[in-house]
Formats: C-alpha cells, structure tokens, sequence
C-alpha cells in the first residue's frame, strides 16, 4: 500500500540546536517529494520538491535531501519562527499506469512534524 | 498577488444539514484540488480539478460529498446531511498546471473550519 510516513510526530529544540526532520515513503515509482510548512490556523505553504536521489535544495536554515526510500529536513541553527508544523507529500505512478508513464494526479501526505524552537 | 481564498473560513452546522465550501483558486491555474485535513491525521485527498477534463472524484468518502468547478475557476464543495464524522479543515489548493509537470507545487489556502454539532 502506498504509504507516507514522517518522524518524529513532535520535535522541541532550543534556539540553535540543530536537527532532522524524516520522511520515509513506499511508493511504486517515485515522481516527486514535496516538503511543506503549516503554520496554526493557516494552510500548507510550499518549500521544496525533490524528484531524484541524491538531489537536494537550501532555503534558509532548511536544506531538503532524498535517497530512494526517504527524505530529510534538516533544520541548521533552528529561530522561533521556525516553529510550525512540517508536511511530506509523494506525487508518484500507479502502478497499472507505469507502462504507458501515466502519474496520478494528487499528493499523498505524511501526518507531519510538529516543530517546537525555545528561545 | 493574491492567493488561494476560501470561505467561509468557519462554519458551524447542525447535523443533518447541508453546506456549500468556496474556494477562488489562484487566476490562471488549471488544476484545482480539495483535501480534507482531520485533527491527528493527515491531509486526505478529496477531488481533482483540471481544466475541462473530467474531475478525479476518487477521494470523495461518499455520495454525500460533491464538488463542482464553474468557468474552470471557483469550486464548490457541497456536503449533504453532514456528519459529526464531517468535521475538518477542508483545504483547497490551485496549481498552474498538472502536479505532473516541473516545478508547479500546489498553493493551499487557509482552509474553512468545519464543525457539525
């Protein structure tokens, strides 16, 4: 079964502390991985995609990376308002579809990372 | 520019009765998603929009839930004789063109709250 899994659940850093965020996918061929962040009360605001191994991206203290069976976060020298809710999400083939290269057409999302930076 | 709008961005309803969701998706996008975000969950996918295809309804949980797209641009999403299990963040999301091509991530807006009591 397709599947989008994201750990730890919650994560407390202090200001500073640096760490990593993982998502780990089981997919049948793998088109995209998309990282987003969710602040409360608002939606998903787009950071990263990703659409092969060894492929990674830097914005800020983030930088997404991806293997064939995962992908990190990982936040350097993490601020505050870096505090928020982190979501993975695979945009991947269906498997009857693989032969003739045909995607689906929605994201699958992991259940997310909540964030927490003390000052 | 502007975003992704939805509204209302609450709604409180009585179980049993029907509720219409907007959502104006960013001008010029051709693909138009409905995702439903339930607490401790994560965001499961609803119905598919782009251009004049036919939608991809396959996420609709049950013939209680509807959605149509006018003009190729707003959405409604309609649920009849709402359920207390109805109760969620229903987000959508706009995209310039199919989640199939490069670089076009989808854009969420910031959901519509909905309480059945």
């Amino acid at each position: 079964e397709d599947q989008v899994t994201q750990s730890p659940e919650a994560l407390r850093l202090q200001e500073g502390e640096s760490s990593s965020l993982n998502c780990s996918y089981t997919v049948s061929g793998l088109r995209g991985l998309f990282w987003y962040r969710q602040d409360p009360g608002k939606g998903p605001e787009f950071l990263f995609t990703l659409y092969s191994a060894g492929e990674e991206k830097e914005k800020e203290r983030l930088k997404a990376t991806l293997t064939k069976k995962e992908s990190f976060l990982h936040i350097t020298a993490p601020k505050p308002e870096d505090s928020a809710t982190y979501l993975c999400a695979v945009h991947h083939i269906r498997p009857l579809m693989a032969f003739y290269g045909g995607a689906t057409n929605k994201l699958i999302f992991g259940t997310g990372t909540l964030l927490a930076v003390q000052p | 520019g502007a975003g992704v709008s939805q509204s209302p961005s609450n709604k409180v309803t009585e179980k049993g009765k029907d509720v219409e969701l907007r959502c104006d998706p960013i001008s010029g996008h051709t693909a138009l998603y409905w995702y439903r975000q339930s607490l401790g969950q994560g965001l499961e996918f609803l119905i598919y929009f782009q251009g004049n295809s036919a939608p991809d309804k396959s996420g609709l949980p049950s013939d209680r839930f509807s959605a149509e797209r006018t003009g190729g641009s707003v959405s409604t999403l309609t649920i009849q004789r709402t359920q207390q299990e109805d109760s969620a963040v229903y987000l959508c999301a706009s995209s310039p063109r199919t989640i199939s091509s490069y670089n076009s991530p989808l854009h969420f807006g910031n959901g519509t709250r909905l309480t059945v009591t």
